[in-house]
């Protein structure tokens, strides 16, 4: 697609309850990347995917946080039991490789609230 | 560990005058530096990078940005302001060796450009 494609751009849910967020990135781009942004930050690294594995997860806060990339294209993030203190905004970004001096193309992102 | 300052969350400026929106940096190795923009309901959009070379760097909508490394920074500027560049602007950083996803963002700036 043109850009990176996130869906829902809007979801609310009460805690305890299971979450998933969609990432389209642009066509042909190999590298994806997850982001959570907490109101008054700046995004924070959640994963790297290069292709259909995860490079890097090393920022996943907990066990209840997972991704996926199964064809090596759309990627999903999956929270179980969700907390009040995952409300954010999860932003997803793509390059075409994953390279030190690559841009990453963000999404518009998906806004978690957590009742 | 790499980390990125910007010291203002707001900076005002009157439409036609020179912007400045700071940037200071910390990082093992020759940093690769990020300027992104983010309007509301929209995703972070790049608008340019230092990777090595010129310490200016010109980049989207007439705005550039200087390499110090010295002062280790990496301040945003643009000589006259609209008030279209009213936005949340972003500096990221990250070492040679690290991958594009895991760069470290400020906490972002907010710029108000009033007519």
């Amino acid at each position: 697609g043109a850009g990176v494609s996130q869906t829902p751009s809007n979801k609310v849910t009460e805690k305890g309850k299971y979450v998933e967020l969609r990432c389209d990135p642009i066509s042909g781009h190999t590298a994806l990347y997850w982001y959570r942004q907490s109101l008054g930050q700046g995004p924070e690294f959640l994963i790297y995917f290069q292709g259909t594995g995860a490079a890097d997860d090393s920022g996943l806060p907990n066990d209840r946080f997972f991704a996926v990339r199964p064809e090596g294209s759309v990627s999903t993030l999956k929270i179980q039991r969700t907390e009040r203190g995952d409300s954010a905004v999860y932003l997803c970004a793509s390059s075409l490789r994953d390279s030190g001096a690559n841009v990453l193309t963000f999404g518009a992102g998906s806004r978690l609230t957590v009742l | 560990a790499q980390s990125v300052a910007q010291p203002e969350d707001q900076v005002n400026v009157a439409e036609g005058n020179p912007l400045t929106v700071k940037c200071t940096y910390s990082v093992s190795g020759n940093p690769y530096l990020f300027w992104y923009v983010q309007y509301p309901n929209r995703g972070l959009q790049f608008l340019l990078k230092y990777i090595t070379g010129d310490n200016l760097v010109k980049g989207s909508y007439g705005f550039e940005a200087e390499f110090n490394k010295s002062q280790t920074s990496f301040h945003l500027k643009k000589p006259s302001a609209l008030v279209s560049d009213s936005a949340l602007y972003f500096c990221a950083v990250r070492g040679p060796n690290t991958n594009a996803g895991k760069s470290t963002f400020g906490d972002g700036t907010t710029l108000t450009v009033k007519p």
